[in-house]
């Protein structure tokens, strides 16, 4: 167990809907990154967070945006859903970003798009 | 650009060594990283290098490192059905202020009896 939880475990929805997805960090950890895994894409990063702003963006498309609170916990929320955005999106934690960044995964979300 | 390349598949005999390789392209990396995700969960730290190191040992992990060819790879000695994983390079790219792993697309490594 790596300590960062993420709801739901599975989401299904259909096109051009809106979803939320959620992360809670490892007690402690100010930085929260979010990746898209996808077998023709890999694991994509989208965005970083650290202690409430945002840091480090990735390869995220512009339905897509995510935010961090106040209790560190973060959401990335995504609008106008399309096929191609089933995929299992990661959450992972660190301490900081500093040069050596362990990252912490949580177990993910898997998002089916009908 | 950042690309993290490494093969798709691997598949050994149990107790054989398991070899992955990985290439890289940002040279100002400062550590790489090798993360393992078993089936269904989420990816977990296995080792790291620092840049200034050519090889690291860990019980039956060696990580060795060629900064002239941008170049890490993996060996686990005496390998075990266990170890059936998908193993993901990293390097660190920064960013906008932070160092961020960037991942290549993981080598699924298959042990057979």
């Amino acid at each position: 167990d790596s300590g960062v939880t993420q709801t739901p475990k599975h989401l299904i929805t259909a096109t051009g809907q809106r979803v939320t997805l959620r992360c809670s960090p490892r007690s402690g950890d100010l930085s929260v990154y979010w990746y898209q895994q996808s077998l023709d894409q890999g694991l994509q990063f989208l965005i970083q967070y650290y202690n409430g702003e945002e840091r480090a963006k990735g390869n995220i498309l512009e339905r897509f945006s995510a935010q961090q609170f106040p209790d560190l916990h973060s959401e990335l929320n995504l609008s106008s859903l399309e096929l191609g955005d089933s995929a299992l999106y990661f959450c992972a934690s660190s301490v900081a970003s500093l040069t050596y960044n362990e990252q912490f995964f949580g177990p993910g979300t898997r998002l089916t798009v009908l | 650009g950042e690309d993290v390349e490494q093969s798709l598949f691997l598949s050994v005999r149990e107790g054989d060594s398991s070899v992955i390789n990985c290439t890289y392209t940002d040279s100002s990396s400062t550590y790489l990283y090798w993360y393992k995700q078993e089936p269904g969960a989420g990816l977990q730290l296995l080792t790291y290098i620092f840049s200034n190191m050519d090889m690291k040992q860990d019980q039956r992990l060696t990580v060795l490192l060629n900064k002239k060819d941008k170049h890490l790879s993996l060996r686990i000695a005496d390998t075990q059905t266990g170890d059936s994983a998908i193993y993901f390079c990293a390097e660190n790219v920064f960013r906008g202020g932070s160092y961020i792993p960037t991942f290549g697309r993981g080598t699924s490594l298959i042990v057979h009896p």
